[in-house]
């Protein structure tokens, strides 16, 4: 079992609906990290967090340390929102990834 | 632009040739991460400088591998006797250690095609 697991692995949505992505994880964390990696690879920082929750723009994060728990939203998608999005959960230094997840936003 | 840069950003090369990969991170962060990525998976973690300092290997780093940062700025990555498993995409991230976490910048990455 990997230590850092996100649902779906793949989601296809129509512009607007509104969108979540979880990742569970089962080892003990400093922090949590989504990223979002378009193709040709580059990836971005989203969202650093530690408890609670944070929303930027659109998107908004939320994490329970207790369930181990994080989810990503996205309100009101867009085809830009195309991309995948990556869990990676931190202990110490390194940073442990989950597998991502393919979200593809058709108009 | 002053964000994570890596050269080249894509290599061919024949299996058993040595290759070399170098980063340069944002000029005031501290820390330099390599991460490996095989297609449809996520990033996994190879080694992390801090300064010049290397101060963790993942067992992926095979003695074919060694990664370098000499001056605590840039650094290189360099595999010997490429194998066809070493495929993947090669990613440099910098961050700005000032806490017990801390947010890392990842560059555009480094694509290694082994034939």
């Amino acid at each position: 079992k990997n230590e850092v697991e996100q649902s779906p692995q793949n989601l296809t949505a129509q512009e607007g609906e509104f969108i979540t992505i979880n990742c569970s994880y089962s080892v003990g964390i400093s922090a949590l990290h989504w990223l979002q990696q378009h193709p040709g690879g580059g990836i971005v920082s989203l969202f650093m967090l530690s408890s609670g929750k944070k929303k930027h723009g659109r998107l908004i994060a939320t994490i329970n340390i207790q369930e181990k728990h994080s989810s990503l939203h996205i309100t009101a998608s867009h085809p830009r929102d195309s991309a995948v999005y990556i869990c990676a959960v931190a202990s110490g230094s390194r940073l442990t990834f989950g597998e991502g997840t393919q979200l593809t936003v058709n108009p | 632009d002053t964000g994570v840069s890596q050269n080249p950003r894509h290599k061919i090369t024949k299996r058993g040739q040595n290759v070399t990969f170098r980063c340069d991170p944002i000029s005031e962060h501290n820390r330099l991460y390599w991460y490996r990525q095989t297609l449809g998976q996520g990033p996994e973690f190879l080694t992390y400088f801090q300064n010049e300092a290397q101060l963790e290997k993942s067992r992926l780093l095979s003695d074919r591998f060694s990664a370098e940062r000499p001056k605590g700025s840039f650094s290189t990555l360099e595999i010997q006797r490429t194998e066809q498993g070493d495929s993947a995409m090669y990613l440099c991230a910098s961050s700005l250690q000032t806490t017990s976490t801390d947010t890392q910048y990842f560059g555009p990455g480094t694509r290694l095609t082994v034939l």
